[in-house]
C-alpha cells in the first residue's frame, strides 16, 4: 500500500483560506487520491478525491501536482467546524475499497 | 437514502467473552469495510467485504472475523475478548471502485473490562 505523509498538526483563523499539504511520492499510476476529515465522536467523513486533475466540491478543493508525488487539499474559508482531522489517502483502483489511514493532520481553527 | 447503521453502538464486556458487531450499508452498496480506532494505533484497517466474499485483510489475529450477508449486510466477531480490544469498530459502505466515496456509520464503542 502506497504511503502518505501529512504535518501532524496545522492552525488557521476563521475566514481563511487553508492549504493542507500531503505527500504520496509512492504513488502508482492507478491510485486515486481521497481525503476524509474525522470531527470529534464521529466516524470520518468524505471530503474530496480526485486522480490527475484538480478538482472542486461544495466542501474543498484538491489541487494535484503534475508528477501526482503530493496534493494540497484546500478549505477556502475556513469554520469553526473545519476543526478536524484531516486524513490524506490512496485508493488502488481495482479489487479494493479498502482505505489505509495515516497519521493525518489536526487542524485546529480559531475564531 | 438512509446512512450507514451500525449497531449497537455502545458496548461492555468483559475479557474472555465474544462481541458481534453489526452494519447495515447504505442500499446498494455491496462493499463494505471495517475499521478499528484506538487512541494509540489511530484508524487501521480490519478487513473488507464484496458480495459476500472478503477481499481483503488487516494485520489482526484471528480472533477477529467477519462475514458478509447477501443483502449486504455485515457482522464482525471478535473471540475471546482482551482488554487491548476496546475501541471505536467503524464500517464503511460504497459502490466498488477507487473513484466512488466510501460513507461511514457512527461506530461502534466497545469497552472491555
Amino acid at each position: 500500500d502506497a504511503k502518505t505523509t501529512q504535518p501532524n498538526s496545522m492552525e488557521s483563523n476563521e475566514e481563511e483560506p487553508v492549504h493542507l499539504p500531503c505527500n504520496h511520492s509512492t504513488i502508482s499510476g492507478t491510485d486515486y487520491i481521497h481525503w476524509y476529515r474525522q470531527l470529534p465522536s464521529q466516524g470520518p467523513e468524505y471530503v474530496i478525491h480526485g486522480l490527475t486533475s484538480n478538482v472542486n466540491n461544495r466542501m474543498a478543493s484538491l489541487a494535484i501536482a503534475e508528477d501526482r508525488k503530493s496534493s494540497t487539499l484546500i478549505l477556502h474559508r475556513a469554520t469553526l467546524r473545519d476543526a478536524a482531522v484531516y486524513y490524506c489517502i490512496l485508493r488502488a483502483l481495482r479489487n479494493t475499497d479498502k482505505l489505509i489511514f495515516g497519521t493525518g493532520t489536526r487542524l485546529q481553527v480559531f475564531p | 437514502k438512509a446512512g450507514v447503521t451500525q449497531t449497537p453502538r455502545y458496548l461492555i464486556k468483559t475479557r474472555g467473552q465474544q462481541v458481534t458487531l453489526s452494519c447495515s450499508p447504505i442500499s446498494g452498496h455491496r462493499s463494505v469495510s471495517w475499521y478499528q480506532q484506538t487512541p494509540g494505533q489511530g484508524l487501521q484497517f480490519l478487513f473488507e467485504y464484496f458480495s459476500e466474499t472478503q477481499r481483503n485483510k488487516g494485520n489482526f489475529p484471528g480472533r477477529f472475523s467477519g462475514r458478509q450477508f447477501s443483502n449486504s449486510r455485515s457482522e464482525m466477531n471478535v473471540s475471546t475478548l482482551e482488554l487491548g480490544d476496546s475501541a471505536l469498530y467503524l464500517c464503511a459502505s460504497s459502490e466498488e471502485g477507487a473513484g466512488t466515496e466510501a460513507f461511514f456509520g457512527q461506530g461502534t464503542r466497545l469497552t472491555v473490562v
